[in-house]
């Protein structure tokens, strides 16, 4: 089955830490994208990628850093310098082009203790 | 800049019709997404509209006026699986922008 996958789904770590959430995908998309959502709150973009070995900043990347070195995956790290980390993250895909439906994998909920 | 706005909170009863509006200001207009997405899921794909008028699938259809920025939701024969936060987005040059959600309750 072709699809996103995120992991963990659930994952604490200490205050001052940094710590790296994986995404996968085996759809054969370009584009790649990272989402914070808060409660109450849309999503907002982290970082994007439309292409292998290259990334762009999104809305709120202060703390954030993102790698694309395959296609199929964009791991984000949440570093030490992120002010308020806890947050339900989640991670799509698509094909490139902004008119193409972007599918979201099921997300990974950081809590920083 | 890009903004949108929908209303925070909806309440409607199991069977009956409800439109969730959406308003967006956008530098440039690449099209207008809905998204639905249960509580602790991820959100998942229900319509896309680029031009003017109705586009109907099932119980869900969707508007769009891009004269007037604003588009909405129509959901019909509600169920209670229809619960759940409803985004509206649309495109900024090569990204989406999202609203912040329409939670809608339905009650028996």
């Amino acid at each position: 089955d072709g699809g996103i996958t995120q992991s963990p789904k659930y994952l604490f770590r200490k205050e001052g830490q940094n710590v790296t959430l994986s995404c996968e995908q085996n759809l054969n998309h370009d584009a790649m994208y990272w989402y914070r959502q808060d409660p109450g709150q849309g999503l907002r973009l982290i970082y994007y990628s439309q292409i292998v070995n290259d990334f762009q900043k999104g809305d709120i990347a202060e703390g954030y850093s993102v790698s694309r070195e395959k296609k199929e995956s964009f791991p984000l790290t949440v570093t030490s310098a992120q002010k308020n980390p806890t947050a339900f993250y989640l991670c799509a895909s698509s094909i490139w082009g902004i008119d193409n439906e972007q599918f979201f994998g099921p997300g990974t909920r950081l809590t920083v203790l | 800049g890009q903004n949108i706005d929908q209303p925070t909170e909806m309440t409607a009863t199991e069977g009956a019709i409800v439109q969730i509006n959406c308003t967006y200001q956008t530098s440039g207009f690449n099209g207008l997404f809905w998204y639905q997405q249960h509580a602790g899921e991820a959100p998942t794909f229900l319509s896309y509209n680029v031009l003017d008028g109705l586009e109907e699938k099932g119980r869900f259809s969707s508007f769009l006026s891009r004269s007037k920025g604003y588009s909405y939701l129509l959901l019909k024969e509600l169920q209670m699986k229809d619960s759940a936060s409803y985004l509206c987005a649309t495109g900024d040059t090569d990204k989406l922008i999202f609203g912040t959600g329409t939670r809608l309750q339905v009650f028996p």
